[in-house]
């Protein structure tokens, strides 16, 4: 399983918002909609912010939010916040070569 | 409350064994896929290994297939990887996160361990 392709780094100001994208094929981000996206803090488990391409699970802040265009998905968070500085990684059900989960290569965020 | 708790990671040398295991408590478990994900220090994450809440289909990723297989056990809750022949870059920590999805496996992760370290070297 090759991994979603997602930028190095991206960065914004408070207030701002910010979209990471995340690109695979359509034996994964374009064939099914268990698209997901994690935050993770340093030294920290991550954190499930999306799941099924565009739903966030209870308690996540409705600054988060998700969609998906062909092969392409994105996170974007508005009203970036010190917060929300952390790594955030796509993820996707696939099945090129065999059943099972691919992520991205992971995004860091720094909040200005 | 929801809590994966893993455990069995240590120091082992290259070609070596090492099962981990991951005890879960405050869900119903026997509904609930269970993945094993790891992460290389300094690394993304890569998904290993799940399964599904019956026990009864089990998948890996490429790196690891044939050379670890994960296990569940629902009258303790637990799901186990055996990993067998390890390498230098299976050096990582494993986590162990739960499916959000009733009997759906590989869907997304809702809930995740604090992680075990395993390093390989000599």
């Amino acid at each position: 399983q090759s991994a979603l392709t997602q930028p190095a780094s991206v960065s914004g100001s408070p207030g701002q918002s910010i979209t990471i994208s995340c690109t695979g094929t359509s034996s994964d981000v374009g064939g099914y909609n268990y698209v997901s996206w994690y935050q993770q803090h340093p030294g920290k488990a991550p954190k499930l912010m999306i799941y099924e391409v565009s739903n966030r699970p209870s308690g996540v802040s409705n600054r988060f939010s998700g969609s998906k265009s062909g092969n392409t998905a994105s996170l974007t968070i508005s009203g970036l916040q010190a917060e929300d500085e952390a790594d955030y990684y796509c993820s996707s059900y696939t099945t090129s070569r065999t059943l099972g989960v691919v992520f991205g290569g992971g995004t860091k965020l720094t909040v200005l | 409350e929801v809590q994966l708790l893993e455990s069995g990671g240590h120091l082992v040398q290259p070609g070596g064994s090492l099962r981990l295991s991951c005890v879960t408590s405050g869900f119903t478990f026997s509904s609930y896929a269970i993945s094993w994900v790891r992460q290389a220090p300094g690394k993304g994450l890569e998904w290993v290994s799940g399964i599904s809440s019956s026990g009864g289909g089990t998948y890996y990723a490429d790196s690891v297939k044939g050379l670890f297989t994960i296990s569940r056990d629902n009258s303790k809750n637990t799901v186990y990887l055996q990993m067998n022949t390890l390498r230098a870059d299976d050096t990582a920590v494993y986590y162990c996160a739960k499916d959000n999805l009733w009997f759906r496996e590989l869907s997304a992760f809702d809930y995740w361990g604090q992680g075990t370290l395993v390093t390989v070297s000599s």
